[in-house]
């Protein structure tokens, strides 16, 4: 059974603090894997789609990494602001294009 | 706004029933996802099309089926329904099947079975 594992599941920041988040996946037959963030009573946002090993992606004060060899991803943000408060969702997509695994997202609260 | 439009985007329907979700996707889009979200679930991936044809297919129960027209847009159908079909039903379009095309949320339809 091929799952995708967020962690955490959830977190509270304070406004200004740093934060990163795992997402973890199979690591065999790798394909891409999609980063969204789902703001509350809106759709999910694409943030960052990676497809390489070592890959780095930077939007603003968010940033992702990927190691398709273990099979983890981390979204860092910088500095968060009330605004970053979201739940951040990760998908895995395998090479045949039979699996298309969401994971249950990291819900983040910032505090101002 | 993403630019894909799902409607109704509220209904309630009583168990037994058969509905239709409509959805158009984002001008240029080719592909077309379905996803069921029930509570404490995740998104559940549904199925796939892509220029008309189905391209993927994950967790849909026999009793769902889904179509994508030559104008693009796409239907799902949910038939004989039940009380756990109630859910949020979100389609997202993206520029072609490429699993490295970042896709594009509609703003879902809230399904309620009574």
């Amino acid at each position: 059974i091929l799952n995708v594992e967020q962690s955490p599941q959830s977190l509270h920041v304070q406004e200004g603090d740093s934060t990163n988040f795992t997402c973890s996946f199979p690591s065999s037959n790798f394909y891409a894997l999609h980063w969204y963030r789902w703001e509350t009573a809106k759709s999910p946002e694409a943030l960052f789609v990676m497809t390489l090993n070592g890959d780095e992606k930077k939007k603003g004060r968010i940033s992702a990494t990927l190691n398709t060899k273990e099979g983890y991803s981390y979204l860092y943000i910088k500095g968060s602001q009330p605004e970053d408060s979201a739940t951040y969702l990760c998908a895995f997509f395998n090479q045949a294009g039979t699996a298309l695994i969401f994971g249950k997202g990291t819900t983040l609260s910032v505090s101002s | 706004d993403s630019g894909v439009t799902q409607t109704p985007k509220h209904l309630i329907t009583a168990t037994g029933q058969r509905v239709t979700l409509r959805c158009s996707p984002r001008s240029g889009d080719l592909s077309v996802y379905w996803y069921q979200q029930s509570l404490d679930q995740g998104l559940q991936f549904l199925i796939q099309y892509y220029n008309g044809e189905e391209r993927a297919k994950g967790n849909i129960l026999e009793r769902f089926s889904a179509q994508q027209f030559p104008d693009l847009h796409s239907e799902l159908n949910l038939s004989s329904l039940e009380l756990g079909d109630s859910a949020l039903y979100f389609c997202a379009s993206s520029r072609s099947s490429e699993k490295v095309n970042e896709q594009f949320f509609g703003p879902g339809t809230r399904l309620t079975v009574l």
